[in-house]
């Protein structure tokens, strides 16, 4: 069975400064990986996906995302965070090849900034 | 706006009543997936349908039910309503299914059990 761990459940920072939200996942095949951005009152938006090829992928609104296989984890990052970004992240697995198209989500980030 | 509609936004209903949640996916996309998100719980998949069929099921109790219509929108049934089926509904759609197919969430359907 696949899971995923978020290993912050709350991340705080100032403006400007980089951010980086971990993740962690466990699966016993090949997995695809999403990050997900949750605005308060809002559905979940795809911020970027791991589906195969290059580990660093590069998503919406500055954000990237790189896959270690070895470490089995999928931190997202970004150089500047800005006050718009204040959301909850949620990193999303899916091994379709078993589990079929359904997602596994971690516990969710707050990413609070603060000018 | 991601594409997917979500009727009511909000719900409140009392514990024992039944309710129904309506989704409409993307224009051509055939798969549907109803996901719940709870304080205790987090984000837990509970069934997609694809095309009209079931294709998948997740955690969904015996209470819930859910179809696919042939005009591709969804229904989740919620019966025998407790204080714990409270929670934010979603319902994502893809084109496909068995693939890594990007999922689009709707905005979500609130529903409150007094």
């Amino acid at each position: 069975a696949q899971s995923v761990t978020q290993l912050d459940s709350q991340v705080p920072v100032f403006e400007e400064a980089p951010v980086e939200l971990r993740c962690n996942y466990s699966s016993s095949v090949s997995v695809y990986l999403f990050w997900y951005v949750q605005y308060p009152n809002q559905g979940l938006q795809l911020l970027l996906k791991y589906l195969s090829g290059s580990t660093l992928v590069k998503g919406i609104n500055g954000f990237e995302a790189e896959f270690n296989k070895s470490q089995t984890s999928f931190h997202l990052r970004k150089p500047s965070v800005h006050i718009s970004d204040t959301a909850e992240y949620f990193c999303a697995v899916s091994d379709w090849e078993t589990s079929g198209s359904r997602l596994t989500f971690g516990e969710g980030t707050q990413l609070t900034v603060n000018p | 706006d991601s594409g997917v509609t979500q009727t009511p936004k909000h719900l409140i209903t009392a514990t024992g009543q039944r309710v129904t949640l309506r989704c409409s996916p993307r224009s051509g996309d055939l798969s549907v997936y109803w996901y719940q998100q709870s304080l205790d719980q987090g984000l837990q998949f509970l069934i997609q349908y694809y095309n009209g069929e079931e294709r998948a099921k997740g955690n969904i109790l015996e209470r819930f039910s859910a179809q696919q219509f042939p005009d591709l929108h969804s229904e989740l049934n919620l019966s025998s309503l407790e204080l714990g089926d409270s929670a934010l509904y979603f319902c994502a759609s893809s084109v496909g299914v068995g693939g890594p197919y990007e999922q689009y969430f709707g905005p979500g359907t609130r529903l409150t059990v007094t």
